[in-house]
């Protein structure tokens, strides 16, 4: 099944810092997601983004969507403590489900 | 969290038992989906449901079964538990249509000794 792989599979960031996390799919969509996970936690939905669409913002969070290169990516700007987490893309599979990606383990140092 | 409660949270349950988890939501939307996660696997679809008795299999649904007879609730049953189904169980709901955005229960740690 389509399914939206991550990269990188970990990223360490000093506090400040950007981060960036990519993720690239195989077949055409109608929208990607990206969501984040908290130790222990349930999965936390961040941003969608619709195929027709190429860059989102949302606070710190900016996504851009390349339907061409069948790719997006999630930027962090000046990452905090907090933003410490998995980071997920999903992206729709038919009209009833969609299927997320392994994921991107972000750790943001003091 | 849309208002979506599991239960139970934990559970210890010893090879070859039947164990049932219950996901139930307030709001009363149509899609409910059923996920495990282990590491280095992600999220893995096992069942979904668009409505009352209406149910679909995912990725990974051998093994597992799922019943849906009210609206609020999606229960999900491992008729015979392995060790290979202990994980991490979420529920999670879409409040428009199925692929737009989900909402997720806290989970259930469920270890088959």
């Amino acid at each position: 099944s389509q399914q939206g792989e991550e990269d990188p599979q970990a990223l360490s960031i000093q506090e400040g810092e950007n981060a960036t996390m990519n993720c690239s799919y195989k077949t055409s969509i109608n929208n990607l997601q990206w969501y984040r996970q908290n130790s222990g936690r349930g999965l936390v939905h961040l941003i969608l983004i619709r195929s027709n669409e190429r860059e989102k913002h949302s606070g710190r969070l900016r996504v851009t969507l390349d339907t061409s290169k069948k790719s997006s990516s999630l930027l962090i700007t000046a990452s905090r403590a907090a933003d410490t987490a998995s980071y997920f893309c999903a992206t729709d599979e038919g009209d009833d489900k969609i299927i997320f990606g392994k994921g991107t383990r972000l750790h943001i140092l003091p | 969290d849309a208002g979506i409660t599991q239960s139970p949270r934990h559970k210890v349950t010893e090879t070859g038992t039947p164990v049932t988890l219950r996901c139930h939501q307030t709001e009363n939307h149509r899609y409910m989906y059923w996920y495990r996660q282990d590491p280095g696997h992600g999220l893995r679809l096992i069942h979904y449901s668009y409505g009352v008795k209406d149910t679909d299999k995912g990725e990974v649904s051998d093994g597992y079964s799922v019943s849906r007879s009210k609206t609020e609730d999606f229960l999900l049953t491992l008729e015979s538990a392995t060790s290979s189904q202990t994980s991490v169980y979420f529920c999670a709901i879409s409040v428009s249509d199925a692929t737009d955005t989900q909402y997720f229960g806290p989970g259930t740690r469920l270890t088959v000794l």
